[in-house]
């Protein structure tokens, strides 16, 4: 079945970058998500990938998708106490119109 | 734009009793999603309406039913509640099935006692 899989905790400095990763199942995935969390709100879309490209690019944020080992990162370069909130990653496929979502990753950030 | 919105904001219920969460969104989408959100377990699929008139189970639909009243609107009951059910649930909307982009409102905060 499907599965999506991230560590829960990051924490990292001000100002440095943070790598949050993800690994998912199904190879099936059209599109791949990095949603954000703050706290005792919804979530909000940050970025998405199709699963035919590598890298994408927006403004301080990468994705990066390896295919082969059905891994997905979002880096945030310059990171501030402002990002801390809960990250999850999604995988999409073109059957039921599900969202399958990883646990969440809480990001960190200390002064 | 409100985007996708969701009553009440918070409730507590007894179990046994019954409610129904209210969610509307504004953008025209097709499609709409109730998703529960438990601590480390992220987000689980309930139910899902790919569009108006029509509704199909996700992966935890046992104890709730839903409504599509109309385009805009998509309400999740409880019948009978049970503690197993405190959770946040959240609504979502996309413009169509399959790869179309979710947009989620707030969350109702629900604590079954």
């Amino acid at each position: 079945g499907e599965d999506v899989e991230q560590s829960l905790f990051l924490s990292v400095r001000e100002g440095d970058s943070s790598v949050i990763n993800c690994t998912y199942t199904d190879s099936s995935s059209t599109y791949l998500y990095w949603y954000k969390q703050e706290p005792g709100a919804g979530l909000q879309l940050l970025t998405y990938i199709f699963s035919n490209m590598d890298m994408k690019q927006d403004q301080r944020l990468t994705v990066l998708l390896n295919k082969k080992d059905k891994h997905l990162s979002l880096r945030i370069a310059d990171t501030q106490t402002g990002d801390s909130a809960i990250y999850f990653c999604a995988e999409s496929y073109n059957q039921g119109g599900k969202l399958i979502f990883g646990q969440g990753t809480e990001l960190s950030v200390k002064p | 734009n409100a985007g996708v919105t969701q009553t009440p904001k918070f409730q507590v219920l007894k179990t046994g009793q019954s409610m129904t969460l209210q969610c509307a969104q504004d953008m025209n989408h097709n499609s709409m999603y109730w998703y529960r959100q438990d601590p480390g377990m992220g987000l689980r699929l309930i139910y899902y309406s790919a569009s108006e008139g029509t509704t199909d189970k996700g992966e935890v639909p046992n104890g709730y039913n839903v409504s599509r009243l109309n385009k805009r609107e998509f309400s999740l009951r409880l019948e009978s509640a049970a503690p197993s059910q405190t959770s946040v649930y959240f609504c979502a909307s996309s413009p169509g099935l399959g790869t179309d982009t979710q947009y989620f409102g707030p969350g109702t905060r629900l604590t079954v006692l």
